[in-house]
């Protein structure tokens, strides 16, 4: 089993619409998890963790279910930019920092 | 506040030559990643970096693959020799610290490897 799984989409939506990407992890003992977005040929930038919000018109929050090691990526009011691939990333603290991330959802917004 | 910087941006080389990539973090970042990224996958990660100090090589290939961090600021990642299937984007990320909130990754913008 990976460590962290995603639906690789691609989820196709209308500008305006409401989605939302989740992600499930394999080791309990996770205590850090985050979200990046990596558009096309790019590198990935980091969008947010679960302990704040993810951009300055607020209109993307995540949710983290411990008990059901599951976490949620919601985006309202899809744009056009928002087109991209999203990654859920989750780590977990030892010695270090170990990070795993998953393969990545794309969306398609469409106008 | 200057990025992750990479270079060379793109690579197109034979299998079984060699190829080195190079990596400068953010300035005063202590933890520094190797990651390879296969089209349509997340990034693996292969060699992490605390200061000059390997804290994670567990899945960097040893037999063809290696890194070093000498002066515990950039970093170098050799491939020697090359094959196909390690064509791929070789991202460098950088973080304040490796443990907690501060482990937060700064990427590079990554260089494509092409072997043919």
């Amino acid at each position: 089993r990976k460590e962290v799984e995603q639906d690789p989409g691609p989820f196709n939506v209308p500008e305006g619409a409401t989605v939302a990407f989740n992600c499930t992890y394999s080791n309990s003992a996770s205590q850090s998890f985050f979200w990046y977005r990596q558009d096309c040929r790019k590198e990935p930038k980091l969008l947010m963790s679960v302990y704040s919000s993810c951009n300055e018109d607020g209109r993307c929050t995540a949710n983290l279910n411990r008990a059901s090691q599951y976490i949620s990526l919601l985006i309202r009011d899809s744009k056009l930019s928002d087109s991209a691939t999203y990654l859920c990333v989750v780590g977990a603290w030892g010695n270090f920092n170990k990070f795993y991330f998953g393969s990545g959802t794309k969306l398609n917004v469409k106008p | 506040e200057a990025g992750v910087a990479q270079s060379p941006r793109y690579k197109i080389i034979e299998k079984r030559q060699s190829v080195a990539f190079w990596c400068n973090p953010i300035s005063g970042h202590a933890t520094l990643y190797w990651y390879q990224q296969i089209l349509g996958q997340g990034p693996k990660l292969l060699i992490q970096f605390q200061n000059n100090g390997v804290v994670d090589d567990s899945q960097l290939p040893k037999d063809r693959f290696s890194a070093e961090r000498l002066k515990g600021v950039d970093s170098t990642l050799k491939i020697q020799p090359a094959k196909l299937e390690d064509s791929a984007v070789y991202l460098c990320a950088s973080s304040l610290a490796n443990r907690g909130l501060a482990g937060w990754q700064y990427f590079g913008p990554g260089t494509r490897l092409t072997v043919t």
